[in-house]
């Protein structure tokens, strides 16, 4: 069955660092992966996937996620945060096809804080 | 091009009652999915609807339930209500469904079962 991991509940940063966001998965076969980001009192937002291709994915908000296999991890990161990029995020998971087995999975959510 | 809406924004009922929640998908999309978050079990799947059939379901009981209109628009609906059925619905949706696509997804139906 697939599942995914986000580590850490919080994690906390200075504007203008690099942050990291954690995640891991577990997927019979290739992975279909994807980072979407919830501001309070709203929806998820689409921020990038990983289909196939190269390993570095590049998505919205100057955020991008790196791919990789041999650890089954699948971070975020931003190469400097910003206030503003306070928010829940969430890691998901699916596998190939259209079964029944093929449902998107979401991670906890790893509550980013970044202050002034 | 517009948005997934999602009606109403906020809800308050009682136990015992039922609720029905309305999903408008993105233009062109089939794909119609739900979701309960909640701050103890965080995003769980309920279903997933595409040409007005349902194609996936979650683990959850008989009193939820969904329907998929020709128009994508898709309704779920809660018989009894439970206090733990209280959380944020979330209703995405996805051009076909497949397991490359992307899910957009509307602001939510905050539900409080008092």
């Amino acid at each position: 069955a697939q599942s995914v991991a986000q580590p850490e509940d919080q994690v906390n940063v200075a504007e203008g660092n690099p942050l990291t966001v954690k995640c891991t998965y577990s997927v019979s076969g290739n992975p279909y992966l994807f980072w979407y980001v919830q501001y309070p009192n709203r929806g998820l937002q689409f921020l990038l996937k990983y289909i196939t291709g190269d390993n570095l994915v590049k998505g919205s908000y100057g955020f991008e996620a790196e791919f990789n296999k041999s650890q089954t991890s699948f971070h975020l990161k931003k190469p400097s945060a910003l206030v503003s990029d306070s928010a829940l995020y969430f890691c998901a998971v699916r596998d190939k096809g259209y079964s029944s087995a093929s449902k998107i999975i979401f991670g906890s959510g790893t509550r980013l804080s970044i202050r002034p | 091009k517009a948005g997934v809406t999602q009606t109403p924004r906020y809800l308050i009922k009682t136990r015992g009652q039922q609720v029905t929640l309305s999903c408008s998908p993105i233009s062109g999309h089939r794909s119609v999915s739900w979701y309960q978050q909640t701050p103890g079990q965080g995003l769980q799947f309920l279903f997933e609807y595409f040409s007005e059939t349902q194609r996936n379901k979650g683990n959850f009981p008989g009193r939820f339930s969904g329907r998929q209109f020709s128009n994508s628009r898709s309704e779920m609906n809660v018989s009894t209500l439970e206090l733990g059925d209280s959380a944020l619905y979330l209703c995405a949706s996805s051009l076909d469904g497949g397991s490359t696509d992307t899910q957009y997804f509307g602001p939510g139906t905050r539900l409080t079962v008092l």
